[in-house]
């Protein structure tokens, strides 16, 4: 079975300060993994995906994530945030013909 | 491109009443929709996952007589929550994927609509 594990569900940062997401799964075939935003009383927005290749990607706006094989992780990172980060995230993953979501962090930037 | 929008973005109705939320793919053909409830500072529920020109698959717990999923074709998708109630009173968010092109294909990506927020009184 597949699953998905967000560890914090709650991340205060300082305004350009770092951050880092967790996102562990466990998944017994391969799978591709993502990154959903989503602001207050929107949807999810996609962020980054890992489908294959090169194991660290990037979104537009500042973020990262590196595709861990060994310790089944996609931890997402940005190196300064803003306020207009914060939002909830979901880390997802797709195996077979399904799509697990994790169960968010919120992230919020303090001024 | 892989735009997704849902109709109605907000909606109020009264105990009883049926609603209907379309969810459309703008750009692409989505091979397969998904409809998913979010409760309040919660993750995303799957409620069911819907094909083009077959029946709906509903996951566990949800009634299939009460959330009433058509897929007519390859763009729209809707989901129609009969004679509703309070309880039925959350945020509906509808997805669609299309396969990459290739043997063996597998939805890769999900692209998600705004979100419709249900009310019922």
């Amino acid at each position: 079975a597949q699953s998905v594990t967000q560890l914090d569900s709650q991340v205060p940062v300082f305004e350009e300060a770092p951050v880092e997401l967790r996102c562990n799964y466990s998944s017994s075939v391969s799978v591709y993994l993502f990154w959903y935003v989503q602001y207050p009383n929107q949807g999810l927005q996609l962020l980054l995906k890992y489908l294959s290749g090169s194991t660290l990607v990037e979104s537009i706006n500042g973020f990262e994530a590196e595709f861990n094989k060994s310790q089944t992780s996609f931890h997402l990172r940005k190196p300064s945030v803003h306020i207009s980060d914060t939002a909830e995230y979901f880390c997802a993953v797709s195996a077979g013909n399904q799509f697990y979501f994790g169960t968010g962090t919120s992230l919020t930037v303090i001024p | 491109g892989a735009v997704v929008s849902q109709h109605p973005s907000r909606v109020i109705c009264k105990s009883g009443t049926s609603v209907k939320i379309e969810c459309r793919s703008l750009d692409f053909q989505a091979t397969t929709m998904f409809w998913y409830r979010q409760f309040p500072k919660k993750s995303l529920m799957l409620m069911a996952t819907s094909n083009e020109g077959s029946k709906a698959t509903y996951e566990q717990g949800v009634e299939k007589d009460k959330f009433l999923i058509n897929h007519a074709s390859l763009t729209l998708s809707t989901l129609t929550v009969t004679s509703a109630h309070p309880e039925d009173s959350s945020f509906y968010i509808c997805s669609a994927s299309r396969t990459s092109g290739g043997p063996g294909d597998r939805p890769d990506t999900q692209y998600f609509g705004p979100g419709t927020r249900l009310t019922v009184l």
